[in-house]
């Protein structure tokens, strides 16, 4: 079975520091990772996903993610926070054998302070 | 295009009610998913459909929960009846194989009494 976990409930950081979002998985065959953010009373918005080739992805916003196999990781990164960047954060996996299904992980609270 | 179109954006109904929400998948999208979100269980996949037929419904909680998928253009989530503890915002998403990530609608929050 898939699962994802997200082990901070959230993070706090500076404007203009850099900032981590982590996120772990556990998938049968090669992932399809993918990261998602949601501001208050919306739905989820696609940021960026790794399904093959480089490491490093970078996605919208200026956000990117390393995906790591060896440690089975997908953090979430940017060199320098803005205070909109304040909002949850979701990880989700899904496996390549076979089906669609997409499981997430309970999300982190990122805050960035000005 | 419009995105994933959702109905009604808030529904507060009382116990025992039916209780129906509605979506619109983006157009030539091949994949839809009713997830479930709330405080204390996060985002829940519900069911998805492939070309309108179900795969997946293993996420489903009970009975009282049914989905359906007509046509390529129309879905909906029928509670029936409701609970409280069904309360919770409810989210549809579609999305292609080729293309991967999933495309969410606004939510449909649902508030039993």
């Amino acid at each position: 079975a898939q699962s994802v976990a997200q082990p901070e409930d959230q993070v706090n950081v500076a404007e203009g520091n850099p900032l981590t979002v982590k996120c772990t998985y556990s998938v049968s065959g090669n992932p399809y990772l993918f990261w998602y953010v949601q501001y208050p009373n919306r739905g989820l918005q696609f940021l960026l996903k790794y399904i093959t080739g480089d490491n490093l992805v970078k996605g919208s916003y200026g956000f990117e993610a390393e995906f790591n196999k060896s440690q089975t990781s997908f953090h979430l990164k940017k060199p320098s926070a803005l205070v909109s960047d304040s909002a949850l954060y979701f990880c989700a996996v899904r496996g390549n054998t076979g089906g669609f299904k997409t499981i997430f992980g309970a999300g982190t609270r990122l805050f960035v302070k000005a | 295009d419009a995105g994933v179109i959702q109905s009604p954006r808030h529904e507060v109904t009382e116990m025992g009610q039916e209780v129906t929400l509605r979506c619109k998948p983006i157009s030539g999208h091949d994949y839809l998913f009713w997830y479930r979100q709330t405080m204390m269980r996060g985002l829940e996949l519900l069911i998805y459909f492939n070309n309108n037929v179900p795969i997946d419904d293993s996420g489903m909680p009970e009975d009282r929960f049914s989905a359906k998928m007509p046509n390529a253009s129309f879905s909906t989530l029928k509670i029936q009846p409701s609970e409280p503890r069904d309360s919770a915002v409810y989210f549809c998403a579609s999305s292609i194989r080729e293309v991967g990530e999933l495309f969410f609608g606004e939510g449909s929050r649902l508030t039993v009494l």
